[in-house]
């Protein structure tokens, strides 16, 4: 199993350009997360899914966009690009049933360093 | 909602000796579990250790142990005999309904 990828590893963008971050996981997880990280700082949630067809706004979903066509695949979309959205971005991965457990592992990728210039 | 306080940005130990990393958290949820994650340079989440907020006895991962208390909503991490690889940043992290809050981190360097 190659677990969470992501591409690309790294990425210079110029303010007002789009892009997407691309995520797979080859776990046959049900539950599919972005997160940022800024310098000096804890990860931040910005859109989660639950399921294919679903997902939800986290803590951060200000200029980015989110879609889940298959179990394996959520890409992140950035629109209009600007330097608040330097970070490193995280995709991670979860198998959860409602009424188990409170929380089941996630497993994360290697990340995406972003620069916006 | 939840929240994760980790109030001391750096720490450094000398090689063998044992180091404690303090965390918070505070949350609404009546089932939850915390963490405490490792991101060495390479910037890879790696998962050191985690605790059922339900269980009363303290998790402990060879070198690695935590001292959770409860009520006082405390969360610290103890690492015995540090070794170099264990620099790192490290965050303490808590998570319910399959969502995780983390702190801002700890930088740890260890010296030889």
């Amino acid at each position: 199993n190659a677990g969470v990828t992501q591409t690309p590893k790294f990425r210079i963008l110029k303010i007002g350009q789009s892009m997407t971050l691309q995520c797979t996981q080859d776990m046959n997880h049900n539950y599919m997360y972005w997160y940022r990280q800024d310098p000096g700082m804890g990860l931040k949630l910005i859109y989660y899914s639950v399921g294919a067809g679903i997902t939800d706004k986290g803590e951060v979903p200000n200029g980015y966009n989110v879609s889940r066509s298959t179990t394996e695949d959520f890409p992140l979309r950035l629109e209009l690009a600007a330097p608040s959205q330097t970070s490193v971005y995280f995709c991670a991965s979860s198998q959860w049933t409602s009424g188990g457990p409170a929380y089941n592992e996630q497993f994360f990728g290697p990340g995406t360093r972003l620069t916006v210039l | 909602a939840q929240t994760v306080t980790q109030s001391q940005p750096e720490m450094s130990v000398q090689e063998a000796e044992t180091v404690t990393l303090s965390c918070t958290y505070d949350t609404s949820e009546s089932d939850y579990y915390l963490f405490w994650y490792k991101q060495p340079p390479s910037r890879q989440m790696i998962l050191v250790i985690r605790q059922e907020a339900y269980k009363q006895q303290n998790a402990t991962e060879n070198r690695f142990s935590v001292n959770f208390q409860k009520a006082a909503k405390s969360f610290s991490l103890k690492i015995s005999d540090s070794q170099l690889g264990d620099a790192a940043m490290y965050f303490c992290a808590s998570g319910a309904n399959s969502k995780l809050t983390f702190g801002k981190g700890i930088t740890l360097s260890v010296r030889p």
